[in-house]
Parts: structure tokens; C-alpha cells; sequence
């Protein structure tokens, strides 16, 4: 059972367009949804992250927009620039957290010059 | 500060072969965590440790074995590797709390 799935599985943005990704989830008692950022051959970094009693966060060109609802949440990257270029997960977890995140498959994005 | 650190960073194991990978982390972080990444899969939970003392089955747990030798330390052990072993192995680390997951660069494991 997938309990994040992400979508688009590539994408491709022109430099300054915004890039766009898109998760969902169905484990309700999810509370802390961060994204991580992994450049080739390093491991993931976090990148933003945000808890559900808040609908969206920003940080820079990086935004999470959260939908509780719907079970949904963002990513959201402005003015995209080729060093965006990179794969980004997202991911949820529940409680304490000490039985780890669980993390969609990934989204390989290309910011085109 | 070096955060979490894996050893090996690349290792060929031929198909039975046994081998540990380790890693440390300098945090003072409670929980550790050792995810497989395979293309088009993202990241899978193979066993976590919540604390010293304790560990856990995650998703994918088929195949490996574990050991938190300390607060420090936690180390997963292939038995008798196989090619679907062929992977990129991640070790973290995390906070008591609902926080920041910090990964190591990663172990490229290939099994021929």
C-alpha cells in the first residue's frame, strides 16, 4: 500500500517559470510533511517542511501550500533556476516520528536555461 | 560537525557473499533509520530504531539484519546478498520529536 503518492514523475520548467509538485496521502494521522531535495550522488537534504494546523509555508522561492481535507500538499517552486534542477520527495509521518517517513516515489525536475 | 556518515561509499558483493554497512551519526540523535532508494521506487524503509536498545521492522525488511550498537551506531547486515539487493543504501538519523531526518550520502551497492 503506497501511503504517499507523487506525481509528476518528471517535469521539466523553463528557468524563471514555477515548477510544481503535487503529493497525496491517506494515512490521517500523518502531522509533520517535509520535501527533500537530492542532487546526484548525495543523500536527500530537507528542503521545507510543514505541520497541518497551518495551510501553507514559505521559505524563499519555496512554498507549501497544505490542503487537510483533501489530503493533499505541495510543492511549489518560484522563479525556478537551473541549480533547482534535482529530485525532490515528499514525505509524512506520524506521532513521535520514530518509526520513520514515509516517502513518495520522487519527482526529477529539469529547469531548462 | 559531520552529521551522519555511512561506510562503505561503493561496494561489489558477489551473490552469497555477507557483508555490514555501517553508520554513525553525532547528533546525540534517539532514532535511526536505513532506507534502500531503487529508481522509480523512492525511499523504503528497511528497519528503523527508535532508540538505544530497540529495533524494528520497516517495509522492506526481507533479507537484512540490524544492530544499534550504541546511541551512536547502527549497522545493517546482508546475510547472503543477492542481485535484488543492488541498491543505494541511506542511513538517518532524527530527533526525539516529529523533526528534520538527516541522511548520510549513501552506500551504492551492487550485487553481481
Amino acid at each position: 500500500q503506497q501511503q504517499v503518492k507523487q506525481s509528476p514523475q518528471s517535469l521539466i520548467v523553463q528557468k524563471g517559470g514555477i515548477s510544481i509538485i503535487n503529493c497525496a496521502y491517506e494515512n490521517t494521522a500523518f502531522d509533520y510533511f517535509p520535501w527533500y531535495q537530492q542532487f546526484p550522488g548525495k543523500g536527500p537534504a530537507l528542503l521545507i517542511a510543514i505541520r497541518p494546523d497551518v495551510s501553507e509555508k514559505k521559505e524563499g522561492r519555496f512554498t507549501i501550500s497544505f490542503n487537510k481535507s483533501a489530503k493533499q500538499f505541495s510543492l511549489h517552486i518560484m522563479d525556478s533556476q537551473p541549480g533547482d534542477s534535482a529530485t525532490y520527495f515528499c514525505a509524512a509521518s506520524s506521532g513521535g516520528g520514530a518509526d520513520g517517513l514515509t516517502f513518495g516515489k520522487g519527482t526529477h525536475l529539469i529547469i531548462q536555461p | 560537525n559531520a552529521g551522519v556518515t555511512q561506510t562503505p561509499k561503493f561496494q561489489v558483493l558477489k551473490t552469497g557473499q555477507s557483508m555490514t554497512l555501517q553508520c554513525a551519526q553525532d547528533m546525540n540523535h534517539n532514532s535511526m533509520y536505513w532506507y534502500r532508494q531503487d529508481p522509480g521506487m523512492g525511499l523504503r524503509l528497511i528497519y528503523y530504531s527508535a532508540s538505544e536498545g530497540t529495533t524494528d521492522k520497516g517495509e522492506v525488511p526481507n533479507g537484512y539484519n540490524v544492530s544499534r550498537l550504541n546511541k551512536r551506531e547502527f549497522s545493517l547486515r546482508l546475510e547472503s546478498a543477492a542481485p535484488s539487493q543492488t541498491s543505494v543504501y541511506f542511513c538517518a538519523s532524527r530527533g526525539r520529536w516529529n523533526t528534520e531526518a538527516f541522511f548520510g550520502q549513501g552506500t551504492r551497492l551492487t550485487v553481481v
